[in-house]
């Protein structure tokens, strides 16, 4: 059974506006989260990050929010630009000794049409 | 050359035949990590090293057999594979293995496109 999900596979969002990317989670014991960015052709690349203490975490463009009550949370790209279309990977981790293991989503492919 | 490099980016292979991918990282990384991601499927952690050790065997079948000469280069030999394993195999490295940002914050290789005939 899938620890992390992102139930849409795609979103299509005009240039300029919010887009949001969700995920949800089901292991309580997660206790750091990440969001990863995938052009065609080339691996993921880390996008921003946040631990389970915190409720926010902003880098420019991008926040990622936390909701642990609900076990879940997204991304945030304000203003949407082009350049921002690719593959959106959530991943989880649980802590302590899991030396670097990451669960992933499924992805969402993000469209941002000009 | 930066970041992660994988060779070769497309591999075709006969179920009988054994080839091998190769990765290398050119962070200064202590962790490396192989990576499956099928059609439809998430991303799936085969194997992590720390520091050429193997610390992780994500329950992978032996027909896969990693090897990490030193903390830069890490292989993924493939010997009587399946049709099921082609894939979209990918190599990650990080600072360490020792979980929190310097292990879960990971640099992808472009990674290597597994057909299995």
């Amino acid at each position: 059974d899938q620890q992390v999900k992102q139930n849409s596979p795609s979103l299509s969002v005009q240039e300029g506006r919010i887009s949001i990317l969700n995920c949800d989670y089901t292991n309580s014991m997660f206790d750091y989260f990440l969001w990863y960015k995938k052009y065609p052709a080339e691996g993921p690349t880390f996008l921003i990050s946040i631990s389970s203490i915190k409720d926010k975490n902003e880098d420019g463009r991008f926040t990622v929010f936390l909701n642990k009550s609900a076990k879940h949370l997204s991304l945030h790209i304000v203003p949407s630009q082009p350049g921002d279309s690719a593959v959106y990977f959530c991943a989880a981790s649980a802590g302590g000794g899991s030396q670097g293991n990451l669960i992933f989503g499924k992805g969402t492919k993000l469209s941002v049409k000009p | 050359e930066t970041g992660v490099t994988q060779t070769p980016r497309h591999l075709v292979m006969g179920m009988t035949n054994k080839k091998s991918l190769k990765c290398e990282q050119h962070l200064g990384h202590n962790a490396m990590y192989w990576y499956k991601q099928s059609a439809k499927k998430p991303l799936e952690l085969m194997f992590v090293y720390s520091l050429e050790e193997r610390v992780e065997n994500n329950s992978v079948p032996s027909r896969f057999s990693p090897e990490c000469p030193n903390s830069s280069h890490l292989f993924l030999h493939l010997h009587t594979l399946q049709p099921e394993d082609s894939a979209l195999y990918l190599c990650a490295s990080s600072q360490d293995a020792m979980g929190g940002r310097r292990s879960y914050e990971q640099y992808f290789g472009p990674g290597t496109r597994l057909t299995v005939t």
